[in-house]
C-alpha cells in the first residue's frame, strides 16, 4: 500500500526557509488523480492546512500562508516538497504529509509526522 | 478562512454513544459534501475516519457515523470504547478551493 515518509531539517532559523520533502513508496505521485498535501499541527494545537498540489501540478495554499508558501512535485523520485519562508516561532510545529484524493474528501494515508523547530 | 467550530470537549462512558459537532459556514460545510473526521490519538499521525460527510474508510468501525444538516457537521461514535479516547477534528472543502479544520474535540471515555 501507499506510504509516505516526511524528511527534512529538525531546525531552521528564523527568517530562514523551511524545506521538507515527503517521499512516496507503494505508488507512483504521477497516477492517479491525487492531491499532495501538507498540514502541520504547533504542539498542544490543532491541525493547520498549509496547502496541495496536483499531480499534473496546480496548487492550492492556505490565505494565511499563501505569500510564503511553495511546493513543488520530483516525479523521477516520487517525492514532493514544501518551501517556507521568512519562518519564525510561530512555524513551529510537526509537518505532516498526505495523500488527498481528487473526487472525494478523503485524506490518507499521512506520513508519521516530522517536528520542525524554528530557533536561533 | 476561518476554523471550524468544534466543542473543546465531550465525555462518555463505555457502551455510551457521543455526538461531536463541527460548525462551519454555507462556503465550506453547507456549500459541499466534502466534509471529514480525523482521530488523532496523543503523538501519532491524525487518522481518516470519515470522508464524504457519511462515508466509511475500509476498517473503520461501523460504530462511528458522519452526517450533515445545513452548515454544521456531526460525528457519532456509538458503543464507546476505551480505544476511542482521542482528539477528533473535521474539515472541510471550501469555495476557494482550499481546505479547513475545525479546532479539535478531546473525548474523554470515563
Amino acid at each position: 500500500q501507499v506510504q509516505l515518509q516526511e524528511s527534512g531539517p529538525g531546525l531552521v532559523k528564523p527568517s530562514q526557509t523551511l524545506s521538507l520533502t515527503c517521499t512516496v513508496s507503494g505508488g507512483s505521485i504521477s497516477s492517479g488523480s491525487y492531491y499532495w498535501s501538507w498540514i502541520r499541527q504547533p504542539a498542544g494545537k490543532g491541525l493547520e492546512w498549509i496547502g496541495r498540489i496536483h499531480t499534473r501540478g496546480s496548487t492550492n495554499f492556505n490565505p494565511s500562508l499563501k505569500s510564503r508558501v511553495n511546493m513543488s512535485l520530483d516525479t523521477s523520485r516520487n517525492r514532493f516538497s514544501l518551501n517556507l519562508s521568512s519562518v519564525t516561532a510561530a512555524d513551529t510545529a510537526v509537518y505532516y504529509c498526505a495523500r488527498e484524493d481528487y473526487a472525494s474528501s478523503s485524506v490518507d494515508p499521512w506520513g508519521q509526522g516530522t517536528l520542525v523547530t524554528v530557533s536561533s | 478562512q476561518s476554523a471550524l467550530t468544534q466543542p473543546a470537549s465531550v465525555s462518555g462512558s463505555p457502551g455510551q454513544s457521543i455526538t461531536i459537532s463541527c460548525i462551519g459556514s454555507s462556503s465550506d460545510i453547507g456549500g459541499y459534501n466534502f466534509v471529514s473526521w480525523f482521530q488523532q490519538h496523543p503523538g501519532k499521525a491524525p487518522k481518516l475516519t470519515i470522508y464524504d460527510v457519511s462515508n466509511r474508510p475500509s476498517g473503520v468501525s461501523n460504530r462511528f457515523s458522519g452526517s450533515k444538516s445545513g452548515n454544521t457537521a456531526s460525528l457519532t461514535i456509538s458503543g464507546l470504547q476505551a480505544d476511542d479516547e482521542a482528539d477528533y477534528y473535521c474539515s472541510a472543502h471550501t469555495s476557494s478551493s482550499t481546505w479547513v479544520f475545525g479546532g479539535g474535540t478531546k473525548l474523554t471515555v470515563l
